[in-house]
């Protein structure tokens, strides 16, 4: 069966960086794009970006242009998502997700969420 | 960015009722539009693809139904486990935007 397990929960002061890892499990890891979404308490979901795990190709939402990078290692199944300069409204759930269609663009399966504290 | 509007906010409902969602896109996104249902401390899941497609494994008292820039999510006969958040989420066009959730809580 598909899973996606991430790595635990951060806390970090406003400038830091962050890099979450997603382990990928039960499929073909080249064969499904890896998005990352993040949701701020209460708040809905919010995408944040993507990679192509076949091409390595990712696109990010202008939101987190230039401060986001999403990276991937095939060999162990894994994706990453780094976020730098951190301030306090960046203190949300991240979740990793697989794509599902790439017509529909919906994210079939979803990672437990790391939480990510942004405190001084 | 595509804004992606739900309505209502919340609702209350008795296990049996029939539910109903509605979400409207700021533009026409054909029929690219998914559904998530998000329960306490857990990611989302998904409910419904390509606005009306269920996923394997997904009861069918869920269905889901609209085009262009309005689309409705249907419970037939809502069960305990269904109290939960709704998403709609557009796929038409990057960044991905979601809805802001209708809360479905017990009457």
């Amino acid at each position: 069966q598909v899973q996606l397990v991430q790595s635990g929960a951060e806390v970090k002061k406003p400038g830091a960086s962050v890099k979450v890892s997603c382990k990928a499990s039960g499929y073909t890891f080249t064969s499904n794009a890896m998005h990352w979404v993040r949701q701020a308490p209460g708040q809905r979901p919010e995408w944040m970006g993507w990679i192509n795990v076949g091409n390595g190709n990712t696109k990010y939402s202008q939101k987190f242009q230039g401060r986001v990078t999403i990276s991937w290692d095939t060999s162990a199944s894994t994706a990453y998502m780094e976020l730098r300069s951190l301030r306090s409204e960046d203190t949300a759930v991240y979740y990793c997700a697989r794509g599902g269609s790439t017509t529909t663009w919906d994210f079939d399966y979803w990672g437990q969420g790391t939480l990510v504290t942004v405190s001084s | 960015d595509i804004q992606m509007t739900q309505s209502p906010s919340s609702l209350s409902a008795s296990v049996g009722d029939r539910v109903t969602v509605t979400c409207r896109a700021s533009q026409s996104i054909s029929s690219l539009l998914n559904w998530y249902q998000q329960k306490p401390g857990k990611g989302p899941k998904l409910l419904i693809y390509g606005a009306s497609s269920l996923p394997s494994g997904v009861p069918p008292r869920f269905s889901g139904s609209g085009s262009g820039t309005d689309f409705t999510l249907t419970i037939s006969s809502l069960q305990p486990e269904d109290f939960a958040t709704y998403y709609c989420q557009q796929g038409y066009s990057s960044p991905f935007t979601f809805g802001g959730g209708t809360k479905v809580e017990i009457k």
